[in-house]
């Protein structure tokens, strides 16, 4: 089947701005995981989904970054008043379960461009 | 707090010259370690684990507790393996396997 799917690919706002992205995990993954990639550096943990709950939201930077899962499989990740440092690629991830031996499949990830 | 480092942001090698991309990592608990790779416009996808003791595509990884190291290592580059690889350490016994801390990544070129 299709892989980690993510919506938009690019998606480019300005400072001030809200935005959403969307993440489509493989059919069947109970656990999704969001993940932020700065220029240069190495994936960060934003939050992880364990079916329609936040499990661990312990990455994210601040109280305008809010993700949801509703129905446990599509994910929303949502940013309100955009700033400039908010600029990278967000990751999303998902797994069979949450526990050991369950490895993680990447989406291509959503390159945020905040002007 | 875990952390993860990787020392060398770069990597030059010949083709059928020997490899090894440097890890170490910080962490109190029984980490688990994992190295990712991401070659030229794919996405980022899972290479091998410690706890698997396999090798994928030549390249094998020991975890050394003492050391506190995961190297990841091939006797002969190719062309091929040239990408970004990322060193990674989850908690193996917590319930959120799949939080992982990242390197920040070193990039290996395989020359002809």
């Amino acid at each position: 089947g299709a892989g980690v799917s993510q919506t938009p690919s690019n998606k480019v706002t300005e400072k001030g701005k809200y935005v959403e992205l969307r993440c489509d995990p493989i059919s069947g993954h109970t656990a999704l995981y969001w993940y932020r990639q700065s220029l240069g550096q190495g994936p960060e943990f934003l939050i992880y989904f364990q079916g329609t709950g936040a499990a661990d939201d312990s990455g994210l930077p601040n109280d305008r970054f809010f993700a949801v899962r509703p129905e446990g499989s599509v994910s929303t990740l949502k940013i309100q008043r955009t700033e400039r440092g908010d600029s990278a690629v967000y990751l999303c991830a998902s797994s069979l379960t949450a526990v050991r031996h369950s490895p993680l499949h990447f989406g291509n990830g959503t390159r945020l461009t905040v002007t | 707090a875990q952390r993860v480092t990787q020392p060398e942001k770069l990597l030059s090698v010949f083709k059928g010259a020997p490899v090894e991309l440097k890890c170490n990592y910080s962490y109190s608990g029984s980490p688990e370690l994992f190295w990712y790779v991401q070659y030229s416009r794919q996405r980022l996808q899972l290479l091998l684990r410690h706890i698997s003791r396999e090798s994928i595509k030549g390249f094998t990884a020991d975890l050394n507790k003492g050391e506190t190291s995961f190297h990841l290592k091939k006797p002969f580059a190719q062309e091929e393996d040239s990408a970004m690889y990322y060193c990674a350490l989850s908690n193996a016994g917590g319930t959120s396997y799949g939080k992982l801390t990242f390197g920040q990544g070193t990039i290996l070129t395989v020359h002809p």
